[in-house]
C-alpha cells in the first residue's frame, strides 16, 4: 500500500462551477477525514467518516459542500457554485479506529477559483 | 470551543542550536494532543500523540511534553533537514473525533 492518494492534485475552475475531489485512503483504515488548509494556517476540519457513516460535519461548512464515502472505501468531496474564498488546499487523511490519534494524510488537492 | 495557539510563528536556528516550540490549548476534556510535521507542498506527517499531563515522547532529535494547558516540542541539536512547519492539534472528548489544528510554527535551521 502506497498511502493515501488524492485526485486531482491541482484544479483550476471558474467561479460558480462545481468541482469534485476524490480520496483513496489506506485500505484497512475505517476512518476518513477531510480538511481545508490555506497559506500560513493549519488544516481546518471539514468532516469525518467512520466506514460509510458521516459522523461529524463542521459548522463552518456551508451547504455548498458535501462529502460521501460509499461502501466505506474511497470518498468524494464536492463543492457546488465555487467562490474565490474556496481557493485552498483540500487534504484527506485516514486512520484506524483503534489508532485514532495517528492520521495519515494525502498530498492534497490544490483548488484555485478564478 | 476547542482552540490551539502555537508560538512562535517562525523560528530560525543555527544547526546544533536547541530550542522549543510551544502549543497552548483549550479543550473541554482532552482526548489527545498531536504533533505533526509538514513539508512545503505535502500533507502533514504524524509525529506524536500525548494523552495526559506529564507524558513525554521522543523521536530522534524531537521530544514532546504535555501539561494541562500546553505542550512543548523540544528540538535538540537540530539539523537543516529538520526545517519544516510543526503543527499541534487536539481532540476533545466532547468533540467526537474532530481534530483542531494550530497555525503551526515554521522552523528554519541553517547549516
Amino acid at each position: 500500500d502506497t498511502g493515501v492518494s488524492q485526485d486531482p492534485r491541482h484544479k483550476i475552475t471558474k467561479r460558480g462551477q462545481n468541482v469534485t475531489f476524490r480520496c483513496d485512503p489506506i485500505s484497512e483504515h475505517n476512518r476518513l477525514y477531510w480538511y481545508r488548509q490555506t497559506l500560513g494556517q493549519g488544516p481546518e476540519f471539514l468532516t469525518y467518516f467512520q466506514n460509510e457513516a458521516q459522523l461529524e460535519k463542521s459548522r463552518l461548512l456551508s451547504d455548498r459542500f458535501s462529502a460521501e464515502r460509499p461502501k466505506g472505501s474511497f470518498s468524494t468531496l464536492e463543492i457546488q457554485r465555487t467562490e474565490q474564498g474556496d481557493s485552498a488546499m483540500y487534504l484527506c487523511a485516514s486512520s484506524l479506529e483503534r489508532e485514532w490519534g495517528e492520521q495519515f494524510f494525502g498530498p492534497g488537492t490544490r483548488l484555485t477559483v478564478l | 470551543e476547542d482552540q490551539v495557539t502555537q508560538s512562535p510563528e517562525a523560528l530560525r536556528l543555527q544547526e546544533g542550536e536547541s530550542s522549543s516550540l510551544n502549543c497552548s490549548y483549550t479543550v473541554s476534556g482532552l482526548r489527545g494532543l498531536f504533533w505533526y510535521r509538514q513539508d512545503p507542498g505535502k500533507g502533514p506527517e504524524f509525529l506524536f500523540t500525548l494523552y495526559s499531563a506529564g507524558e513525554e515522547k521522543e523521536k530522534e532529535r524531537l521530544k514532546a511534553t504535555l501539561t494541562k494547558k500546553e505542550s512543548f516540542l523540544h528540538i535538540t541539536a537540530p539539523k537543516p533537514e529538520d526545517s519544516a512547519t510543526y503543527l499541534c492539534a487536539v481532540q476533545g472528548v466532547g468533540g467526537g473525533f474532530k481534530t483542531i489544528f494550530g497555525a503551526g510554527t515554521r522552523l528554519f535551521v541553517k547549516a
